[in-house]
C-alpha cells in the first residue's frame, strides 16, 4: 500500500530564510509524488509534480521537490521565504497516476515570521 | 488547468438532514473524485465518480451516506444523508483529463449542529 508521511506538523522560517518540508513514501511501484498548497480557506492548489522523469522537479512560486529513490524522499524547498508562503502544505502520492486516487500526507503548516 | 466550482460553498445544516453539493467544470474530464478533509486534518478520498456507472467507493464510505451521481463529463453531486455532527467537514471535488494532473475544486464547508 501507498502512503506518505510528512515530517513535522507545524515549521517555522524567518522570512527570506530556507524552507524545507520533509516528506517520505512509501510504494511497491514506481510512484507519482505531489504537493499541493492550501491557504486559508481555499481549496488546494498543485504546486508540482514528479512523474518518473527530472529527479528535480520545478514548481511554482520558487518550490522544487528532489526525487531520492534511496531515502524514499520528495522534500520540498524554497530558497528564500516570503510571508506570503505562509499555508499548509500537502505531500501526495499516486500508485497509478497524476490523474488517479491521491493519497494525502497529514500536512505541514507553515509559518513565516517576519 | 480545469476550472472548477462548487456549489454550495458552505452551508450549515441540522442534525438528521441531507444535503447535495454540486461540481462542476469548465471542459470535459476523465476522472471526478471526491475527498473530505475534516477539521485541522488531511483529505481522505471518499469516491470515484463514474460517468454513467455507480461511483467507487474507498473502505470506509458507502453509497447510502454518500451517494453519488456523474451524469455527464462535466458534473457532479455528492450528497451526505442523515448527518451529524461528525460529518461537519470541508468536502472537496477533484478532477483530471486523461493522466493530466488533478485539479481540486474550492470546497464547500458543511457544518452540522
Amino acid at each position: 500500500a501507498q502512503s506518505v508521511t510528512q515530517l513535522g506538523s507545524h515549521v517555522s522560517v524567518s522570512e527570506g530564510a530556507l524552507v524545507l518540508l520533509r516528506c517520505n513514501y512509501s510504494s511497491s511501484v514506481p510512484p507519482y509524488l505531489f504537493w499541493y498548497v492550501q491557504y486559508p480557506n481555499q481549496g488546494l492548489q498543485l504546486l508540482l509534480k514528479y512523474t518518473s522523469a527530472a529527479t528535480l522537479v520545478k514548481g511554482i512560486n520558487g518550490f522544487e521537490a528532489e526525487f531520492k529513490k534511496s531515502e524514499t524522499s520528495f522534500h520540498l524547498t524554497k530558497p528564500s521565504a516570503h510571508m506570503s508562503d505562509a499555508a499548509e502544505y500537502f505531500c501526495a502520492v499516486s500508485p497509478y497516476s497524476s490523474a488517479s486516487k491521491i493519497i494525502f500526507g497529514s500536512g505541514t503548516r507553515l509559518s513565516i515570521r517576519p | 488547468s480545469a476550472v472548477i466550482s462548487q456549489k454550495p460553498s458552505r452551508d450549515i445544516c441540522q442534525r438528521g438532514t441531507s444535503l447535495t453539493i454540486q461540481c462542476q467544470v469548465d471542459s470535459q474530464v476523465t476522472m471526478m473524485f471526491w475527498y473530505r478533509q475534516q477539521p485541522g486534518q488531511s483529505l481522505t478520498l471518499i469516491a470515484t465518480a463514474n460517468q454513467g456507472s455507480e461511483a467507487t467507493y474507498e473502505s470506509g464510505f458507502v453509497i447510502d451516506k454518500f451517494p453519488i451521481s456523474r451524469p455527464n463529463l462535466t458534473f457532479s453531486t455528492l450528497t451526505v444523508s442523515n448527518m451529524s455532527p461528525e460529518d461537519s467537514s470541508i468536502y472537496l471535488c477533484s478532477v483530471a483529463a486523461s493522466s493530466d494532473t488533478q485539479y481540486f475544486g474550492p470546497g464547500t464547508r458543511l457544518t452540522v449542529l
